[in-house]
């Protein structure tokens, strides 16, 4: 079975740069989550998108932003990019808002 | 917001052996999932259980809403069951919140 794609599945990048991931939600997905996880932390929600609108937000900084696109792929960009930032990023989908959520393998961003 | 309150925060285990896991919740929820995170960090969904009992193998939930908790068992674990395993939940809208989570070690 198709499941969420995302990458790049690394990234290393310098304070102050910016950074772009990309999640590919399972076929027939209409809602994608972001999720942010520290060392040794449990993931938090950072936003969240239905049918191509954001439909809610957590606790994501304001130096990023995401959206969903026409085929239901989402972008998480971030700029001015902190130490504090490194951390693994999870990409997740669901077949409506609400319903049981599909983690991606996630891409761990390192910030030096 | 709504409290996640996982228990125990860890637990080592010898092959073969049974556990009980625990997760408390602040308010009523619309829905409950569980995860188990693998040492390479993939979290991989075991159950979506918003109320009742589920089995899969080795592993069933349940969870009480009116009482507001769920438990996960594992039946004769094995050394692969080590991680983290989540729970999760949904109350008002999609900010699914997770709880500190469990740290399983089984070992052989």
């Amino acid at each position: 079975a198709a499941g969420v794609i995302q990458s790049p599945r690394h990234l290393i990048k310098e304070k102050r740069e910016t950074a772009t991931l990309k999640c590919y939600p399972i076929p027939r997905h209409d809602t994608v989550y972001w999720y942010q996880q520290g060392p040794g932390q449990d993931p938090q929600f950072l936003i969240s998108f239905y049918e191509k609108m954001q439909s809610d937000k957590g606790s994501i900084p304001d130096r990023f932003s995401a959206q969903q696109f026409s085929d239901y792929h989402s972008e998480l960009n971030m700029s001015s990019l902190e130490l504090g930032d490194s951390a693994l990023y999870f990409c997740a989908s669901s077949p409506g808002e609400q319903l049981e959520q599909y983690f991606g393998p996630g891409t761990r961003l390192t910030v030096t | 917001g709504i409290q996640v309150e996982q228990s125990p925060p860890d637990l080592i285990l010898q092959e073969g052996a049974n556990s009980t896991l625990r997760c408390n919740f602040s308010d009523s929820v619309n829905n409950l999932q569980w995860f188990h995170q693998n040492p390479w960090g993939q979290l991989i969904n075991l159950f979506y259980i918003p109320s009742g009992t589920k089995q899969n193998g080795r592993l069933s939930a349940t969870t009480v809403a009116t009482e507001r908790y769920s438990l996960l068992y594992i039946s004769s674990s094995q050394t692969t069951d080590s991680g983290v395993y989540f729970c999760a939940v949904y109350h008002n809208n999609n900010d699914m919140r997770f709880g500190a989570g469990t740290r399983l070690t089984v070992k052989p």
